[in-house]
């Protein structure tokens, strides 16, 4: 069974630090990993995809890393604002397993201004 | 285009009753999926769908949920004779399945079910 374990389960830092939120999975056979935002009584919005062919992917001020084989991947946010603060999930998939999401219990980040 | 839709938004219901909750997936999208989102649980997978078929339905957690999706398209899951550990957010997400390249699953915004 595929466990996803994010570490740390919350972050405070100061507006304009980067930031740095790691995801690991047991499973390495991943078809693709997802990082998600999730805020307060709202729903998910995805942030950015990782086809396990890939290395990294990037969206604006979002970079994230995927190394396969060693079950890690990694979101990085630069030049935080206080918009940021929010629950990031990470969700890996397996060609196995229809596909359907494991999630990690997530980390908790509060930009403060 | 339209995103994923789910109603209602927020369930209050009494322990005993059932409760029906409704998913429209984005259009063209095969696969659609059910997970449900409980205070110290973490979101946890309960049903698949790919087209009107249900390959997985091992994440239901106890013969009182159901959930059918016809016409591949809309999908209701159905909790009969709620429970107090049934309150939680269920979440839907579709994804274009095999018609598309990546299986990336679009969130609608949940329904918040309270059962008092």
């Amino acid at each position: 069974k595929q466990e996803v374990t994010q570490i740390p389960a919350a972050l405070s830092v100061p507006e304009g630090e980067n930031l740095v939120l790691n995801c690991s999975f047991t499973d390495s056979a991943i078809y693709n990993l997802q990082w998600f935002r999730q805020d307060p009584g709202k729903g998910l919005t995805s942030l950015l995809l990782i086809q396990s062919s890939q290395r990294e992917q990037t969206s604006g001020r979002l970079n994230a890393s995927l190394d396969k084989s060693s079950g890690r991947s990694t979101l990085y946010i630069a030049a935080s604002q206080p918009g940021d603060s929010a629950t990031y999930l990470c969700a890996v998939s397996t060609r196995s397993n229809d596909y359907k999401l494991s999630f990690g219990a997530g980390t908790t980040v509060t930009v403060r201004a | 285009g339209a995103g994923v839709s789910q109603s209602p938004s927020n369930k209050v219901t009494e322990k005993g009753k059932d409760v029906e909750l409704r998913c429209d997936p984005i259009s063209g999208h095969t696969a659609l999926y059910w997970y449900r989102q409980s205070l110290g649980q973490g979101l946890e997978f309960l049903i698949y769908f790919q087209g009107n078929s249900a390959p997985d339905k091992s994440g239901l957690p106890s013969d009182r949920f159901s959930a059918e999706r016809t016409g591949g398209s809309v999908s209701t899951l159905t909790i009969q004779r709620t429970q107090q550990e049934d309150s939680a957010v269920y979440l839907c997400a579709s994804s274009p399945g095999l018609a598309g390249p990546s299986y990336e699953q679009y969130f609608g915004p949940g329904t918040r079910l309270t059962v008092t």
